[in-house]
């Protein structure tokens, strides 16, 4: 069971807008450690969606943003669209476990 | 361009040990900040952090997995091996090598394409 928790599935329909939560603790996401999310499409590795809690690398959309508050962060996507359909993970530092965490990942559907 | 490519047998059965090696370019693992580190997912399931190795030899382990895991690096030849004792099947799972930049707090950026492991008799 993963210390970051995410829902395990959200669903948009085109042009829509979703959010994904990823839900830590005081020694993780509330220790104030970064937030970095990750997209992973079906049968692929991982891509780097955002870091740095907000943070786009050269070459995502500007419709995917990401923030943090307290002890969780969101992904938010807007004007969904068909290839956005993926795995979503978020992923953290831990000071307990002194270690790095993932989420346990969310599936998202364009309906 | 950076980039990773982990290798490794594909079977294994229960109670041997897993060798896997990443293999890089576009970077050096000797330069400072830089660092490489294994992640694996089991089939539908989430990633999981196994281990990270930094420039300075520091090395950094899953708290659940420490006791059978060992990192390594050969700077020379762009390598980081990972060996992981006393296979299960539950250890069934892609495995893959990520370069981080400064450290655990980090994101992965980029990814290698991952290796399949089945363990099985």
């Amino acid at each position: 069971q993963s210390v970051l928790t995410q829902p395990p599935s959200v669903s948009g329909a085109p042009g829509q807008r979703v959010t994904i939560t990823c839900t830590g603790s005081s020694s993780n996401i509330g220790a104030d450690f970064d937030v970095h999310w990750y997209q992973q499409l079906p049968g692929t590795a991982p891509k780097l969606l955002i870091y740095t809690d907000i943070y786009r690398p050269s070459g995502v959309p500007d419709r995917f943003s990401g923030s943090k508050s307290g002890t969780s962060a969101s992904l938010a996507i807007t004007g969904l669209q068909a290839e956005d359909e993926a795995d979503y993970y978020c992923q953290s530092y831990d000071s307990s476990l002194s270690g790095v965490l993932f989420g346990g990942g969310t599936k998202l559907t364009v309906l | 361009q950076v980039t990773l490519r982990e290798s490794g047998p594909a079977l294994v059965k229960p109670t041997q040990t897993l060798t896997l090696t990443c293999t890089f370019s576009g970077f050096s693992l000797s330069t400072s900040g830089m660092c490489v580190s294994w992640v694996r997912q089991p089939p539908g399931k989430a990633l999981e952090w196994l281990a990270l190795i930094d420039w300075e030899d520091e090395k950094f382990y899953s708290r659940s997995l420490k006791n059978r895991l060992t990192i390594s690096k050969d700077t020379s030849k762009n390598q980081v091996v990972l060996t992981m004792t006393n296979l299960d099947p539950v250890d069934t799972a892609t495995y893959y090598c990520a370069r981080i930049q400064g450290g655990s707090y980090n994101w992965f950026d980029p990814w290698g394409q991952g290796t399949l492991v089945t363990v099985s008799s």
